[in-house]
């Protein structure tokens, strides 16, 4: 199975700061990436698929990049809204697998 | 609007079975895949399987195999997850997502299985 290595595990930011998620996979996934968010006692959402592109409805302060192995996501002007778990999967190959998520705090 | 809805939580014996559903709403049943995804708080989310409600074929995570069993009534628009001699490893928040393009696009509220004497 592909090993998805997520970090950092927690992140705490300021409202209107830039916060980075970085995920690595332990072989080339071929920007078969996706990130999902997950706010408490919630199911997760789609944010972004393909490495880079955004789901719809998705706001435009969430970017995704990367290729190969490493990706990030990128949460621009961070919001309230945005406190949540956030999650990579890749589906490059079977099984799917994820990675341990990263929990996001407002400081 | 697609809508996934999942049954209520469930509280089970070990070495049982518990039967979960997933009744799809706002697009076509078997037009889209449908996954299965197991939620922990120590082992995070797992990939169960995945079926395809138009011709009942399905995928499975080797983890998973033997117990679990997916299943779909076209008639009704629902996924179906049979967990099969169920141990308190199998306690957990269990979703069902509908797949698209190799994501799960839209997924259901979670039912929480407890396993426990």
């Amino acid at each position: 199975d592909i090993q998805m290595t997520q970090s950092p595990a927690s992140l705490s930011a300021s409202l209107g700061e830039t916060v980075t998620i970085e995920c690595r996979a332990s072989e080339d996934i071929y920007n078969g990436l996706a990130w999902y968010q997950q706010k408490p006692g919630k199911s997760p959402q789609l944010l972004i698929y393909n490495a880079n592109s955004l789901h719809t409805g998705v706001p435009s302060r969430f970017s995704g990049s990367g290729s190969g192995t490493q990706y990030s996501l990128k949460i621009n002007s961070l919001q309230s809204e945005d406190v949540a778990s956030y999650f990579c999967q890749q589906y490059y190959d079977y099984p799917d697998t994820f990675g341990a998520g990263t929990k996001l705090e407002l400081k | 609007q697609v809508q996934l809805q999942q049954s209520g939580a469930e509280l089970v014996k070990p070495g049982t079975s518990v039967k979960l559903s997933c009744k799809a709403s706002g697009y076509t049943f078997t037009s889209n895949h449908m996954n299965w995804i197991k939620q922990t708080t120590g082992q995070g989310l797992e990939w169960i399987g995945i079926i395809n409600p138009g011709s009942g074929g399905t995928s499975y995570n080797v983890k998973f195999k033997g117990k679990a069993t997916l299943t779909v009534d076209k008639s009704s628009s629902t996924a179906f997850m049979q967990l099969s001699s169920l141990t308190p490893e199998d306690s957990a928040v269990y979703y069902c997502a509908r797949a698209s393009d190799g994501t799960y696009d839209y997924w259901g509220q979670g039912v929480m299985v407890t396993v426990s004497s």
